[in-house]
């Protein structure tokens, strides 16, 4: 099994809402990645978790929060969001972090599609 | 900080002509990996370069990375049409594990 899934695949959250976006993999991968992605725009990294522990925050506003309750899942709970917050939240998973030489690949989910109205 | 610069960052192609994208990194990179996201999907991992003025082939697809480590180019020969989508080049340094730069993407349209 090679593949990271994402649920809701769409979501439309009012600006008062509470909503959490979830990932899930099952290739024994200990990393584990948020991005957000805008319309023709390249994949802009969130979050890092490694080992179930947060590794990288670059800079993400409080109203996302991350949580890795076990090595397969990440979870993404937002709260208070603006309408510039709408974009497609991509998941990945890669083994680990660091691999001698080089890096792993990592493996994307289909994304979650957000509407902040 | 560390940019990666990707271009062109459109290219409108024929089907059977070649074309190259090609990453510009303003720092020496330890490796760089490249995408390629469908319309409406996902991206997908092609391939990873490691070495100076390393060259990997996949069928029509040839990578290279270059001798300083700052560029990386992908050419696609006899473009099909399911070569469609938009190419993203990801570089990483040493001292930035986990976190990949991603170039802005190359929107690749083909004409049959």
């Amino acid at each position: 099994d090679t593949e990271v899934t994402q649920t809701p695949k769409h979501l439309v959250m009012g600006m008062t809402n509470k909503k959490s976006l979830k990932c899930e993999q099952h290739m024994g991968h200990r990393a584990m990645y948020w991005y957000k992605q805008k319309a023709k725009k390249p994949p802009e990294l969130m979050f890092v978790y490694s080992y179930e522990k947060l590794s990288i925050n670059e800079s993400v506003p409080s109203r996302f929060s991350p949580e890795c309750p076990n090595s397969s899942l990440l979870n993404l709970h937002l709260h208070a969001l603006q309408p510039e917050d709408s974009a497609l939240y991509l998941c990945a998973s890669s083994q680990g972090l660091v691999l001698a030489g080089g890096a792993y690949e990592q493996y994307f989910g289909p994304g979650t599609r957000l509407t902040v109205t | 900080g560390q940019q990666v610069m990707q271009i062109p960052q459109y290219q409108h192609v024929q089907e059977g002509e070649d074309f190259t994208t090609y990453c510009n990194s303003s720092t020496t990179l330890s490796n760089i990996q490249w995408y390629k996201q469908r319309p409406g999907g996902h991206p997908v991992f092609l391939i990873q370069l490691v070495k100076s003025g390393e060259v990997k082939k996949q069928k029509r697809l040839t990578f290279q990375f270059g001798e300083a480590k700052k560029n990386s180019s992908l050419h696609i020969t006899a473009t099909q049409t399911t070569d469609v989508g938009t190419y993203f080049c990801a570089g990483l340094t040493t001292d930035s594990w986990g976190k990949f730069q991603f170039g802005a993407g190359t929107q690749v349209v083909v004409t049959p």
